[in-house]
């Protein structure tokens, strides 16, 4: 079965340092893999995702995330880190028939001025 | 333009009561999804429709019922509410070759 590992309940960084929030993926066949954000009491937000093609994805407000086959990972980094994203992240694996996505349990990021 | 949007936003019930979720989407997509975020925030699929036909229930009780008059709309309905069906009840919707899921705001369910 599909399954995605989020190992750090909470993060905190300072503002202006750098991120890297880990996601590791158990999926039998060639993934589909997301980041979305969660500010508190809205929806979800897609950040990026991976289908195929180049291992390193771009997304928006300057995430990026890097696909590691070997390892099984979806990694999201940012090199600055603003006040502005203080949230709760999600790793997802789009799993096969129906579509449907299987999420981690998240990670809080908490901004230190 | 909301692209998926949920009413209401918040409900808070009896148990024993019935209720309903509705669901609406704008961006032309084929396939819709109904998740369940305990309070815990963990994410769960509960249902998932395709062109107005079930293709996942995830093990969801039969008091709940998804109903999709049509591919742009899909409801939630919910019998003999119970305390443990408190959650944040999301929406979603997709193509269903391209997988990102596009999610509603929630809608906060309260059972009391």
């Amino acid at each position: 079965a599909q399954s995605v590992t989020q190992p750090d309940i909470h993060i905190t960084v300072s503002e202006g340092a750098s991120l890297e929030l880990r996601c590791n993926y158990s999926y039998g066949a060639t993934p589909y893999l997301f980041w979305y954000v969660q500010s508190p009491g809205q929806g979800l937000q897609l950040l990026l995702k991976y289908f195929s093609g180049d291992t390193l994805v771009q997304g928006i407000k300057g995430f990026e995330a890097e696909f590691k086959r070997s390892q099984s990972s979806f990694n999201l980094r940012k090199p600055s880190v603003h006040w502005s994203d203080a949230a709760e992240y999600f790793c997802a694996v789009g799993a096969g028939y129906g579509n449907k996505l299987v999420f981690g349990a998240g990670t809080i990021l908490r901004v230190k001025s | 333009d909301t692209a998926v949007s949920q009413t209401p936003k918040y409900l808070v019930t009896q148990m024993g009561n019935d209720k309903s979720i509705k669901c609406e989407q704008n961006l032309g997509h084929d396939t819709m999804y109904w998740y369940k975020q305990d309070s815990k925030k963990f994410l769960k699929i509960m249902f998932s429709y395709n062109n107005k036909e079930l293709i996942i229930n995830e093990t969801v009780p039969n008091r709940f019922s998804p109903k999709s008059p049509d591919k742009a709309h899909l409801n939630l309905h919910i019998n003999s509410l119970e305390l443990g069906d408190s959650a944040v009840y999301f929406c979603a919707s997709s193509q269903l070759l391209g997988n990102e899921q596009f999610f509603g705001p929630g809608t906060r369910l309260t059972v009391l």
